[in-house]
């Protein structure tokens, strides 16, 4: 079965501080994709990055990195410097071979970021 | 602006009423899922449709229903709602058959049952 936990269901932050959020995904696939999502207060879920099963490479964009580790099954995400537009929900989803590529997705973290 | 629009934004109905929400894709999109989103269950996959057809189900109820129509525009059709089935109805799209891609969300059709 697929799953993917978001041990993290609220994170307080003061703006400039780094953040790490936290997403732990369950497969027996070997093919598989992550994805991270924004929810921001206005409601709308915005795609931030895909990373395929294949590919372990850290990225960084701007103040975002994210971490991908098969060896602990964690795909973790980084807000360098954190700003109060960051200030949303962040799903981590997990789509799999076996799952027919379903969408499954984590309960998210609420991050606030207060100024 | 992802490009996805959704229709009502707002419904508010009573129980044992029947809804239709609608979904536009993204141009060039050829697959639209549906998704639940409540305090309790959190971000639901519930359907998928690839140009017309039915591609993939997730934890859709009997009572819920779907297509996709010719010119790719989705209905997702609720009846004999329930108080439970109050939530966030997120309709997304993206151009290929399957979850692999990003899928870009429209904003949501906010259902509430009295």
């Amino acid at each position: 079965a697929q799953k993917v936990t978001q041990a993290q269901t609220e994170i307080s932050v003061v703006e400039k501080e780094d953040v790490t959020l936290d997403c732990v995904y369950e497969t027996r696939d070997t093919t598989y994709y992550l994805f991270w999502y924004k929810q921001p207060p206005s409601g709308e879920l915005v795609f931030l990055i895909r990373r395929n099963s294949f590919d372990e490479q850290n990225e960084i964009s701007g103040r975002y990195s994210w971490n991908f580790q098969k060896s602990t099954s964690s795909f973790n995400f980084t807000i360098t410097a954190s700003q109060v537009v960051d200030s949303a929900v962040y799903f981590c989803a997990l789509s799999a071979y076996t799952g027919g590529f379903k969408t499954i997705f984590g309960a998210g973290t609420r991050l606030f970021v207060k100024a | 602006d992802s490009g996805v629009t959704q229709t009502p934004k707002h419904l508010i109905t009573a129980t044992g009423q029947r809804v239709t929400l609608r979904c536009s894709p993204r141009s060039g999109d050829l697959s639209v899922y549906w998704y639940q989103q409540s305090l309790d269950q959190g971000l639901q996959f519930l359907i998928q449709y690839y140009n017309g057809e039915e591609r993939a189900k997730g934890n859709i109820l009997e009572r819920f229903s779907a297509q996709q129509f010719p010119d790719l525009h989705s209905e997702l059709n609720l009846s004999s709602l329930e108080l439970g089935d109050s939530a966030l109805y997120f309709c997304a799209s993206s151009p290929g058959d399957r979850g692999t891609q990003p899928q870009h969300f429209g904003d949501g059709t906010r259902l509430s049952i009295l």
